[in-house]
């Protein structure tokens, strides 16, 4: 299709272990944005990238997780050691760059991770 | 932190009438905002969204208003109907690259 893609859609680990979350963003979409969310809240932003820099990592809860994007398309989120409070949906959204940047983001059905 | 919030988490509605979605912000350096839906098990969708200069947008059966005085958001659903069930969120731009979400209200379409 046409949108953003995420995969897997479930992903169950043990706690300690390493995760990695993909995201195809759609085509001719420079911009790359990462979001968590909670049962019952509202996304949180985690990182963004421009093409394959990645400009804004304020988000991210510790330096357990990382992202990348190293051609400028498609994404990985990696959660390493996981721990239990990192159970939530990871949302992936892309946006064309225009002018003052007032482009809306398209959002991924997520992946949904429960970590045991 | 400044956040967005929304008044309401819960509303339902009768099949046919206007619903009616507020939503509180606080950053004002904020100059575009927009209203995403949310169906279960799914990401959010872009549904419209409004700058700063502007103070009310219309699309197909749904309408944002923005009062900057009063740092107020509202989502206007017309003749709401039962795939208009879902949890909507409001939200700001205050950058290009971060979207400030609020928590959501719950619309519940009753046939």
């Amino acid at each position: 299709g046409a949108g953003v893609s995420q995969s897997p859609r479930y992903k169950v680990a043990k706690r300690g272990q390493d995760v990695a979350l993909r995201c195809d963003p759609i085509s001719g979409h420079v911009s790359l944005f990462w979001y968590q969310q909670a049962l019952g809240q509202g996304p949180e932003f985690l990182t963004y990238f421009q093409n394959e820099a990645q400009l804004d990592k304020s988000g991210l809860p510790s330096d357990r997780f990382f992202a990348e994007r190293p051609e400028g398309s498609v994404s990985t989120l990696k959660i390493q050691r996981t721990q239990q409070e990192d159970s939530a949906v990871y949302l992936c959204a892309s946006s064309l760059v225009g002018a003052g940047g007032n482009q809306p983001q398209h959002f991924g059905d997520g992946t949904r991770l429960s970590i045991l | 932190g400044e956040s967005v919030g929304l008044h309401l988490p819960t509303l339902s509605v009768q099949e046919g009438d206007n619903s009616i979605i507020n939503c509180a912000y606080s950053n004002s350096a904020s100059d575009y905002f927009i209203w995403y839906k949310q169906e279960s098990g799914k990401g959010p969708q872009f549904i419209i969204d409004i700058r700063s200069n502007m103070d009310k947008r219309q699309g197909q059966r749904v309408t944002v208003l923005l009062n900057k005085t009063v740092k107020h958001l509202s989502l206007q659903i017309a003749a709401t109907q039962p795939g208009d069930s879902a949890v909507y969120f409001c939200a700001e731009r205050p950058s290009y690259d971060k979207v400030i979400f609020g928590p959501g209200t719950s619309l519940s379409v009753i046939p």
